[in-house]
Parts: structure tokens; sequence; C-alpha cells
């Protein structure tokens, strides 16, 4: 079965740090990638996403993320962090059927 | 416009007792998913509804529980004869598209308690 890894589970970073959360996905066919985020009561929204094309993809609030195929991984990033960007963040994968299968998620704090 | 709502936020069920959770998707989305999210993991996804179609129930967790979208817009999840397991967050999803591939928009959730 499809398997999306995220390997930290809570990442404390201070403000203007450098940030990189990883994805791992287990499917080595055709795939689309997706980075959720979950700000404190909030719902799921779409932070970005990868269909084809450039594996470099750019989202909002200054996140991209890179598809690396060779390594199956789909990592977060961010140069410079805010304090607004404490979350939680979820990578999802689709390959086929119905459904999106989602990693465990990242509880991110930045401290001011 | 409108998100994707859910009803209610909150709910606390005793254990063997019925519950109906409801979604109320974005007007004129067709495809609908819901998921269980259990407390500190992802959300897992539990069916797909495409208009009225329940075209994939594979990720309902036994056959307590059971999900229609009669009309092609409003989806009620139910969970009979609730146990302690059930106890989750239930989101909802919504999508323009007639897939699962593009992006879906979620609700706020239902945090179901069972004691």
């Amino acid at each position: 079965a499809q398997s999306v890894s995220q390997h930290n589970h809570h990442v404390i970073l201070s403000e203007a740090a450098s940030l990189e959360l990883g994805c791992n996905y287990s499917y080595g066919g055709t795939v689309n990638l997706f980075w959720y985020v979950q700000y404190p009561g909030q719902h799921l929204q779409l932070l970005l996403k990868y269909f084809s094309g450039d594996p470099l993809v750019k989202g909002i609030k200054g996140f991209e993320a890179e598809f690396i195929k060779s390594k199956f991984s789909f990592n977060l990033r961010k140069p410079s962090v805010q304090w607004s960007d404490t979350a939680e963040y979820f990578c999802a994968v689709h390959n086929a059927g119905n459904m999106l299968t989602f990693g465990g998620g990242t509880r991110l704090m930045v401290k001011p | 416009g409108a998100g994707v709502s859910q009803s209610p936020r909150y709910k606390v069920a005793k254990r063997g007792q019925d519950v109906a959770l409801r979604c109320d998707p974005i007007s004129g989305h067709v495809s609908l998913f819901w998921y269980q999210q259990a407390l500190g993991q992802g959300p897992e996804f539990l069916t797909y509804f495409q208009n009225e179609a329940q075209l994939d129930k594979s990720g309902l967790p036994s056959d307590r529980f059971f999900a229609e979208r009669p009309e092609g817009s409003v989806s009620t999840l139910k969970i009979q004869r609730t146990q302690q397991e059930d106890s989750a967050v239930y989101l909802c999803a919504s999508s323009p598209r007639l897939a699962a591939s593009y992006e879906q928009y979620f609700g706020p959730g239902t945090r179901l308690t069972v004691t």
C-alpha cells in the first residue's frame, strides 16, 4: 500500500531561520504531490502542489518544494520563517484511485 | 464565497450511540471526500462521492460507518453504535474536479469524542 512519511514530527525554529520539512512516499509511478497547512484553529488549506513540469514548485507565503523522483521525495522549504508560519504541515500524495494519502504531519513552532 | 462547512463542530457521544455528521460542500463542487483524522496523525481517506454516486468506500473502517449524498450536494456521515476508537476529527473536502488528483477544499472538521 502507498505510504507517505514525514520524518520530523515537531520542529522548533526561531524567526528568520531556514526551514526544510521532509516528505517521502512509497509509490513509484506517476504521482501528484501536495503540501497542506493547518494554522491554529483553522482548516486545512493548500500550500502548494506538483503535477508535472518544473520539479521546483513555488507556493504561497514564500514556500517552495522540490520533487526529486529518484529519492521519492517532496521536501518543503522556506528560506526565512516567520512567527505566523507556526502551524501543522501535511504532505499528501495521489497516484491512483480516489484518495489522497497523507503523511502524519509536522508541527512547526516559530519562536519570535 | 462560502467554503466547506461541517456540523456539528464538536460531538460527544456515549459508547453505543449513533451519530450523524453533516458536510456542506462548496456550491457546484462535484467531488466530495470524507477523511478521519486521529489525534496526532494525518487524515485518512474514508469515502468518495462524485455527485450523488458513492464511487469509493474502501476506507470505511467497518459496516457501522455509512455515508450518503442523496442530491449531490450535502453529505452525511453516519456512525452506528459508536466505539471509543471512533473518536477522531472527521474532515470533509470538496473539489470542482472529477478526481482526487486535484486540489481539495477542506472544512473545519467535526471532533467526535466517544465516552
